[in-house]
């Protein structure tokens, strides 16, 4: 079975601040890679997804994520953040081939002072 | 295009009492999938509903069941609730049994006291 840790639970930011949050996975096999994101009050929404090819992936609202194979990793990346970024990030995974059933991370709170 | 719906958006129950959830997915989507988000922590996979059947379980107990109608639209039944069953639940619908990129809905926020 396939496990997700986000290291960073809660981050603070101010605006313009660059932002990278962390995501590892444990799996031995192929592995399908997403950021979700959760802003106050409304529902989950896919920010960026990878399945194969290029590993640097562009998301929405300049969000960026680099799968690192032999880090097993797959951090999210944002140059400069903006107030309306303060949200809750999930970081999941699915097994390609497998259940696809996808396992979150237990999400990081980020707030982005003005 | 109406996106994932869920109904209600609040329940407050008793411990001991049954509670039903309702998802309607998004138009096009075939397959349903339920998840229990408690607070501080990532949704957790409970079940996948494709073709009226549940096709796949994650690790919750059999007080936890569900059923898909023929429009797809789905229930969550949970029976006995528990404090511990206090939760966001979430829906979240797919085009196809691979469920490759899932919408998920606003959620119901179940309180048991």
């Amino acid at each position: 079975a396939q496990s997700v840790s986000q290291h960073n639970h809660h981050v603070i930011l101010s605006e313009a601040a660059s932002l990278e949050l962390g995501c590892n996975y444990s799996y031995g096999g192929t592995v399908n890679l997403f950021w979700y994101v959760q802003y106050p009050g409304q529902h989950l929404q896919l920010l960026l997804k990878y399945f194969s090819g290029d590993p640097l992936v562009k998301g929405i609202k300049g969000f960026e994520a680099e799968f690192i194979k032999s880090k097993f990793s797959f951090n999210l990346r944002k140059p400069s953040v903006q107030w309306s970024d303060t949200a809750e990030y999930f970081c999941a995974v699915n097994a390609r081939g497998g259940s696809y059933i996808p396992t979150f991370g237990r999400g990081t709170s980020l707030i982005v002072h003005p | 295009d109406a996106g994932v719906t869920q109904s209600p958006t609040h329940l407050i129950k008793t411990r001991g009492q049954q509670v039903t959830l309702r998802c309607s997915p998004k138009s096009g989507h075939d397959t349903v999938s339920w998840y229990q988000q408690a607070l501080g922590q990532g949704p957790q996979f409970i079940f996948q509903y494709y073709e009226e059947e549940e096709r796949q379980r994650g690790n919750f107990p059999d007080r936890f069941s569900g059923h898909q109608f023929p429009n797809y639209s789905s229930e969550l039944n949970v029976n006995a609730l528990l404090l511990g069953d206090s939760a966001l639940y979430l829906c979240a619908s797919s085009r196809d049994r691979v469920g490759y990129e899932q919408y998920f809905g606003p959620g119901t926020r179940l309180t048991v006291t």
